[in-house]
């Protein structure tokens, strides 16, 4: 069956610190792949996707970047976080129109 | 660009009473998806019902329906029987179709069931 990972479930960092946010998926290939953002009291917002290996498309500009080594493999990172980098990250999978997308457990950001 | 309005910030129903949740899109597509999520406490985002633009029929699963008005490009949500554990966040969503587009969202509608 097929299933997506994603941690850490909760990370506080300092400002300036790098930050890694990982999300894996199982059971499929060549999958489309997403990170979003989810502000406090706001919906979701759409940082990054990704259709394969390498290839990346940012829909925002911001401090954040993302990386796909593997094709099951998504990364979201920062070089030197900010305190408006502050958020509930969630990844996401989409399987086909058919059912939708499918989202991680998320990550809970907080910069201090 | 595509939006997704939910109006109702929050709303609050009895156990077992019914509830409408609206949604109202904008879109210049002829052919869309949309989708309503719950999010509980626990934040995992969690699939409901999604519907298909060329599909006429009403999308339905089990308590979870949806009255789907393309013309009025209109898509509530209507829970029967409420439980406590429909307490959650819901968001409307949008995709053209997967891939460069993903998912737009709407603000939510903070649900609660009262006991």
């Amino acid at each position: 069956s097929q299933t997506i990972h994603q941690w850490p479930a909760t990370l506080v960092q300092p400002v300036g610190s790098p930050l890694s946010l990982e999300c894996t998926v199982e059971g499929t290939s060549n999958p489309n792949l997403y990170w979003y953002r989810q502000a406090a009291g706001r919906g979701l917002q759409l940082l990054f996707y990704s259709v394969g290996i390498g290839q990346i498309s940012s829909e925002v500009p911001q401090n954040l970047s993302a990386s796909r080594p593997q094709d099951r493999q998504f990364i979201l990172s920062s070089k030197k976080l900010l305190l408006s980098d502050s958020g509930f990250y969630l990844c996401a999978w989409e399987e086909g129109m058919n059912y939708g997308y499918t989202f991680g457990s998320g990550t809970r950001l907080t910069v201090v | 660009a595509q939006t997704v309005t939910q109006s109702q910030p929050e709303m609050s129903v009895q156990e077992a009473e019914t509830v409408t949740l609206s949604c109202t899109y904008d879109t210049s597509e002829n052919n869309y998806y949309l989708f309503w999520y719950k999010q509980p406490p626990s934040r995992q985002m969690i699939l409901v019902i999604r519907q298909e633009a060329y599909k006429q029929q009403n999308a339905t699963e089990n308590r979870f329906s949806v009255n789907f008005q393309k013309a009025a490009k209109s898509f509530s949500l209507k829970i029967s029987d409420s439980q406590l554990g429909d307490t959650a966040m819901y968001f409307c969503a949008y995709s053209s179709g997967g891939g460069a587009d993903g998912l737009t969202f709407g603000k939510g509608t903070h649900l609660i069931i009262q006991p």
